[in-house]
């Protein structure tokens, strides 16, 4: 079946770049959408990319592509501590209704 | 219209009682989702609605679940019998046609 997988924990510096990775194995999936969730709250829409896409930039994110591989990234530049959070990687087939979500991965970040 | 609203955010009953959440989306989306995030986990899909027809239903969404969405706008969400495998944050959200998600804050659900 569908499946999104990503690693469970990122610990960066502060000002580094960090860099989430993602892998889903549905080839058919169509929008690939990165969620941020902080504690307590909801999911809140970072980014999407199309599938026919390799890349897409939106001021410090940045997400990366790999059909192929069916690998997708997420990179934030110049992380701050207001980036500590979960990171969701996603997926949605172009005539499904439901997104597929993986585990999460928490982002900490050291001063 | 400030997004995704649900209500209560929190939710604390007893094993056995019957619960119920509401969920109202951004207005004018027709489209609205239940989804269930348990402790550690991404969210996992329930059910969907298109204006006020469900239609589709996950097999997480047993017997004692049932959705609603009368009048195509806000939808309920009940859950009869409560069991502590229930506990867990319910989301709900919404979006236009064939369009992102916007998620709304949760209900978040102890059964104990």
């Amino acid at each position: 079946g569908e499946d999104v997988e990503q690693s469970l924990f990122l610990s960066v510096r502060e000002g580094d770049s960090s860099v989430i990775n993602c892998t889903y194995t549905d080839s058919s999936s169509t929008y690939l959408y990165w969620y941020k969730q902080e504690p307590g709250a909801g999911l809140q829409l970072l980014t999407y990319i199309f599938s026919n896409m390799d890349m897409k930039q939106d001021q410090r994110l940045t997400v990366l592509l790999n059909k192929k591989d069916k690998h997708l990234s997420l990179r934030i530049a110049d992380t701050q501590t207001g980036d500590s959070a979960i990171y969701f990687c996603a997926a949605r087939k172009e005539s499904a209704s439901k997104i597929i979500f993986g585990s999460g991965t928490r982002l900490s970040i050291r001063p | 219209d400030t997004g995704v609203s649900q209500d209560p955010r929190h939710k604390i009953t007893k094993r056995g009682q019957n619960v119920t959440f509401r969920c109202d989306p951004i207005s004018e989306h027709n489209r609205l989702y239940w989804y269930r995030q348990t402790l550690g986990q991404g969210p996992e899909f329930l059910t969907y609605f298109q204006n006020e027809a469900q239609l589709e239903k996950s097999r997480l969404l047993s017997d004692r679940f049932s959705a609603e969405r009368p009048k195509g706008s806000f939808s309920t969400l009940e859950i009869q019998r409560t069991e502590q495998g229930d506990s867990a944050m319910y989301l709900c959200a919404s979006s236009p046609p064939s369009d992102e998600q916007y998620f709304g804050p949760g209900t978040r659900l102890t059964v104990t």
